[in-house]
């Protein structure tokens, strides 16, 4: 079974401030995914990716840039972060299933 | 552009019912149909997915879902229902050849015992 882990699992940041959030899977996928989780919104799709050194936008990618480095690593950068990212945040890999992160809680204050 | 529709925020059913929740979905092509399960405070899981074939498809957990070509819906059910079924359920779709994901809003399933 796909494994994959975010860290960190809670994140309170200050708006203005920079956060990372990491995802990492160890089942040698091509394609990774980060959503946000909002009420009433199901999962939005912010930025994807087919493999190391590949990002593509998704539908809500304004104010999240993402970095793939490695086939197992792919990140999501707030540079300037804003209470409306307040979310509930999930990577996501896989070819076709996708196979998900625990997620991550970030609060923006 | 593709967009997936669940019409029912929420389902509420009684234990031993038969279940069915709604999805539609607009795509130029023939997609990739799926469906999640989110148990409270949970992630996602995956319980189904459609790629080509038979239009019925078995998954995990008893449900089934049904691909209709001519309505452009991708249906989940089971029977019956169990009380553990209470969950909330995405509907997705992946466009064929540009390997972008979209979710449905989800619907909130309630199964009272």
């Amino acid at each position: 079974e796909a494994a994959v882990t975010q860290s960190p699992r809670n994140k309170v940041a200050v708006t203005g401030g920079k956060v990372t959030l990491s995802c990492n899977q160890t089942n040698n996928h091509n394609n990774m995914y980060w959503y946000r989780q909002d009420t009433g919104h199901g999962l939005r799709l912010i930025h994807y990716s087919y493999g190391a050194g590949s990002t593509e936008k998704g539908d809500i990618p304004d104010g999240y840039k993402a970095s793939r480095p490695s086939q197992e690593n792919f990140s999501l950068i707030l540079e300037l972060a804003t209470p409306s990212q307040t979310s509930v945040y999930f990577c996501a890999s896989g070819e076709d299933t996708q196979y998900f992160g625990p997620g991550t809680r970030l609060l923006v204050l | 552009a593709q967009s997936v529709d669940q019409p029912d925020a929420h389902v509420t059913l009684s234990e031993g019912a038969s279940l069915e929740l709604r999805c539609s979905y607009s795509y130029s092509a023939a997609p990739y149909l799926f469906w999640y399960v989110q148990y409270p405070g949970q992630s996602l899981q995956f319980l189904l997915k459609y790629i080509t074939g038979d239009t019925v498809v078995k998954g995990t957990k008893g449900f089934e879902a049904e691909f209709r070509k001519s309505n452009s819906s991708f249906n989940l059910k089971k029977s019956p229902a169990h009380w553990s079924d209470s969950a909330k359920y995405f509907c997705a779709l992946e466009g064929r050849g540009n390997e972008k994901i979209t979710f449905g809003a989800g619907t909130k399933l309630t199964i009272k015992p």
